[in-house]
């Protein structure tokens, strides 16, 4: 069974602090790391996605990926009410074709102003 | 440009019935993928196409099924509905089913089994 596991959370944070989003995956021969976001009733919006180990960043975003112990992680810096929202990491397990993504459950995160 | 589109929004049905989604991928994406996101279940992969074929599909019964047509569009089909179908349906779509492009949501269909 390849799994991806996320902290349900919520995750509070202050606004302005740095949120940490952590996720850890089953699959060792997972290639691809992705991380969505998604408003309470709304659809999925991809943040980010990482291949290879080490950081990548874009704007106040950070993921961070080490598959060495198979684990992604998702940095917010100066985190704004308006990031409230769940979080979910997914992964293209291998032997997937393609974007058949296998998705954590998700981390709650809210930011309190 | 326009981006993934679902129809219906929401989608009332009872125990029994065939439910009908449909999908229209953003223009030039050959690849629509379905998943279903039920209550604490997270998103679960159903279905793939890719050119028009049906290239894999999840771990959910038979009676989940679909297709894809010349324009790429896609139709989710569920039969005998049961009450635990009910869940927000997402359909996605990226460029011929490569794992290095992004791949985009609809908005999704809301199915209420009751």
């Amino acid at each position: 069974q390849k799994e991806v596991e996320q902290n349900s959370g919520p995750l509070s944070v202050p606004e302005g602090a740095i949120a940490s989003l952590n996720c850890t995956y089953s699959d060792r021969g997972s290639q691809s790391f992705f991380w969505y976001r998604q408003y309470s009733g709304k659809s999925p919006e991809l943040i980010m996605f990482i291949y290879s180990n080490g950081d990548k960043e874009d704007g106040r975003f950070t993921a961070q990926l080490n598959k060495a112990s198979q684990y992604v992680s998702l940095l917010i810096r100066d985190s704004q009410p308006s990031d409230s929202a769940t979080y979910l990491c997914a992964v293209i397990p291998s032997g997937a074709g393609s974007y058949q993504l296998t998705f954590g459950k998700g981390t709650k995160l809210s930011v309190i102003p | 440009e326009a981006g993934v589109t679902q129809s219906p929004t929401h989608l009332i049905k009872t125990r029994g019935q065939q439910a009908t989604l449909r999908c229209s991928p953003i223009s030039g994406h050959t690849s629509v993928y379905w998943y279903q996101q039920a209550l604490g279940l997270g998103l679960q992969f159903l279905l793939w196409y890719d050119e028009g074929e049906e290239r894999n599909r999840g771990n959910f019964p038979p009676r989940f099924s679909g297709r894809q047509f010349p324009n790429y569009s896609s139709e989710l089909n569920v039969n005998a509905l049961e009450l635990e179908d009910s869940a927000l349906y997402l359909c996605a779509s990226s460029l011929s089913g490569r794992g290095d492009t992004e791949a985009f949501f609809g908005q999704g269909t809301r199915l209420t089994v009751v």
